[in-house]
């Protein structure tokens, strides 16, 4: 069983598009994650859900929306890309206990190319 | 405020020879590290982490790593290097603030036969 899936994992699109990654868990986790991984490899946090609710919003464009559902799903939807948006990214999911968030669980990451 | 240097952004080595991954951090307490490791074009796989307990961490297919709060370091060895192991590793440094992990630029391990 996969424990955190996204959908797709190849996504090719052209610029002014909007586009949505979808990202399911299973592991009863009540944190999830969306990073962005460019092209030199370099993995940075976008934003962070727990429990339904927004905790963490890095300096990302407006563009960039996340919604969450439910614990378990954590969609990422982007308007009007750009090329710039061009990179890998993954979705992951941890569990808090007493305020102490415990290792996070990787998707298997979204490939995105926008042309 | 946290962050992460990992000192090699590529290490080769010979099968059978020993690894070593170097990572310092910089944090204002006493910070969670981790190591992911990321095959190509796979997602991330946590190794091991370091959460204030032994400071000798032991993770998975052989890997471990030692918490050096005077150095600020959390170096990744292993003692004998695999074919398998050849992939890109992550020193993670975590500030518990809404469960943020903090990258290094990572490490590319090749390993040659």
């Amino acid at each position: 069983d996969t424990a955190v899936s996204q959908t797709p994992k190849y996504l090719v699109t052209q610029m002014g598009n909007d586009k949505s990654i979808k990202c399911e868990q299973n592991l009863g986790h009540d944190t999830m994650y969306w990073y962005k991984q460019d092209s030199k490899k370099f993995l940075k946090i976008m934003f962070s859900y727990n429990n339904k609710e927004l905790i963490i919003n890095e300096t990302v464009p407006n563009r960039f929306s996340p919604k969450s559902p439910d614990k378990a799903h954590l969609n990422l939807h982007i308007n009007s890309l750009e090329l710039g948006d061009s990179a890998v990214y993954f979705c992951a999911s941890s569990q808090v206990s007493r305020g102490s968030y415990y290792e996070q669980y990787f998707g298997p990451g979204t490939r995105l190319t926008v042309t | 405020a946290q962050s992460v240097t990992q000192l090699d952004s590529h290490v080769s080595v010979s099968e059978g020879t020993p690894v070593l991954l170097r990572c310092n951090y910089s944090s204002s307490y006493s910070p969670s590290l981790f190591w992911y490791v990321q095959h190509p074009n796979k997602g991330l796989q946590l190794l091991l982490k370091y959460t204030s307990a032994a400071t000798l961490v032991k993770g998975i297919n052989g890997f471990e790593a030692e918490f050096k709060k005077s150095e600020t370091s959390f170096h990744l060895t292993k003692p004998s290097a695999h074919m398998s192991d050849a992939a890109e590793y992550f020193c993670v440094v975590t500030p518990n603030q809404g469960g943020k992990l903090i990258f290094g630029q990572g490490t590319e391990l090749s390993v040659k036969p």
